[in-house]
Parts: C-alpha cells; structure tokens; sequence
C-alpha cells in the first residue's frame, strides 16, 4: 500500500487566492481526517469525515476554509481567499473507523502552505 | 481550551541514556493515549499507546506511563539513540458517538540525542 498520499507537497501562493489541497486516504479506510500544525499550537483537527460524511469541523477555522470527500479514495481541503495566516502544514489522515483511536492513524506527508 | 498539553518544546539527552517525554491532559473522558513520532518533512508516525484501564505499557526501547490521578503520562525511551531525535507528539482519544476516533494532540517536543 503507498499509504496516505497528498498533493501538492509545496504550494506558495499569494494572498487572495483559492489554494486547494489533496488527499487519497488508504485503501478501505473509512475515517478520514485533515490536520494543520502550526508552532503555536501543535497538531489542530480541522475537520473529519467518517464513510464520506463530515462528522465534526468545528476546527475548522472560518468560513474560508472548506473540505469535501466525494467519494471514499478523494478528499480536497479548500481555503478561498487565502491569508498569510493560513501558512502552515497541512495534514491529512486516515484510520480504520474506531480502530484508529487506539492504534492510531496513518498520516500523510504533509502540505507545506506559504501564502506570500 | 489545550486539553492535551506538551510543556517542553524541546529535550536533549545523550545517546545511551533515559529520554523521558511528559504530557498532561484535562479531560478525565479521554479513553486512550497515544504517541507518535514526526521527522522532519514526513508525517507523524504512530509510536505506542495505553489504554486508559492500565498504567504502563512497553513495546522494545520504549515505555509510556500513564497516571490518572494526575492525568499525566510520560513516554520512556531506553536507550536513546541519535536516530531518536524527532518530534514527539503526545495524543488522546475520547469516547461518544462522534469522537470516538478522533484524536487531540498535544503541542509536541523536540527530542534531540546527541552521540
């Protein structure tokens, strides 16, 4: 398995622009989560989904900010407009359902977010 | 409201000694703990967890403690190794309908071993 994969790996952008960030979960995982991290404030949950479905995006930090998983292999992270503040890395993971509370989740490298 | 929180941003130990990595945590609803590990532009990796139920638990070189009373767990690494030297991350998971699997992280700290 090739793991979490997300794209792009590196994205500057100016402010004001739509940046959107991609991620392809493992294989018959069902829990899906997005990630930022930030020196400040560590690993902070953005938002997850469970069998496509947002469970909880009370992180998610303003209306700029948006996520979608249309199907069970794709999920995009949208920030439109962005700001300079919204530069950090972005995360996304995936686990299998409840499994992954214990086991924890497999993380994907990472999108490093630079808006300029 | 920091419910898992990383007090030392950063730790340097010598290789072959004790590294010890503390966490504390808030919320007495939190049902298992977790640590991982991160490397510089990688993701974190999962490293070893505890359930709530027990007190310690020990995979290899590391160990991860945890205290309910003082709602505090420590992550041992025995011995330390240059190849040690990341980002630790300290984690928890709640239970309910729609946390079950969510997990709420701590700030992390720099572990460093020097040879």
């Amino acid at each position: 398995d090739a793991g979490v994969i997300q794209s792009p790996r590196h994205e500057v952008t100016e402010m004001g622009q739509e940046v959107t960030l991609r991620c392809k979960p493992i294989s018959g995982h069902n829990s899906l989560f997005w990630y930022r991290q930030t020196m400040m404030r560590g690993l902070e949950l953005l938002i997850y989904f469970n069998n496509n479905v947002p469970i909880d995006d009370s992180g998610m930090p303003e209306d700029r900010f948006s996520a979608k998983m249309p199907n069970a292999s794709f999920s995009t992270l949208k920030i439109q407009p962005s700001e300079p503040r919204d530069s950090a890395v972005y995360f996304c993971a995936s686990s299998l359902g409840v499994l992954g509370r214990r086991y924890g989740y497999t993380f994907g490298s990472g999108t490093r977010l630079t808006v300029v | 409201d920091q419910q898992v929180k990383q007090n030392s941003p950063s730790l340097s130990v010598q290789e072959g000694r004790i590294s010890i990595l503390n966490c504390d945590y808030t919320n007495s609803m939190f049902d298992y703990f977790l640590w991982y590990k991160k490397y510089p532009a990688e993701g974190p990796t999962f490293l070893i967890s505890i359930s709530s139920i027990k007190d310690k638990n020990e995979d290899g070189r590391f160990t991860v403690f945890l205290n309910k009373s003082a709602k505090h767990l420590s992550l041992h690494i025995v011995p330390s190794q240059p190849g040690d030297s990341a980002v630790y991350f300290c984690a928890a998971s709640g239970v309910g309908e729609t946390s079950g699997s969510r997990l709420t992280f701590g700030e992390g700290t720099q572990l460093t071993v020097n040879p």
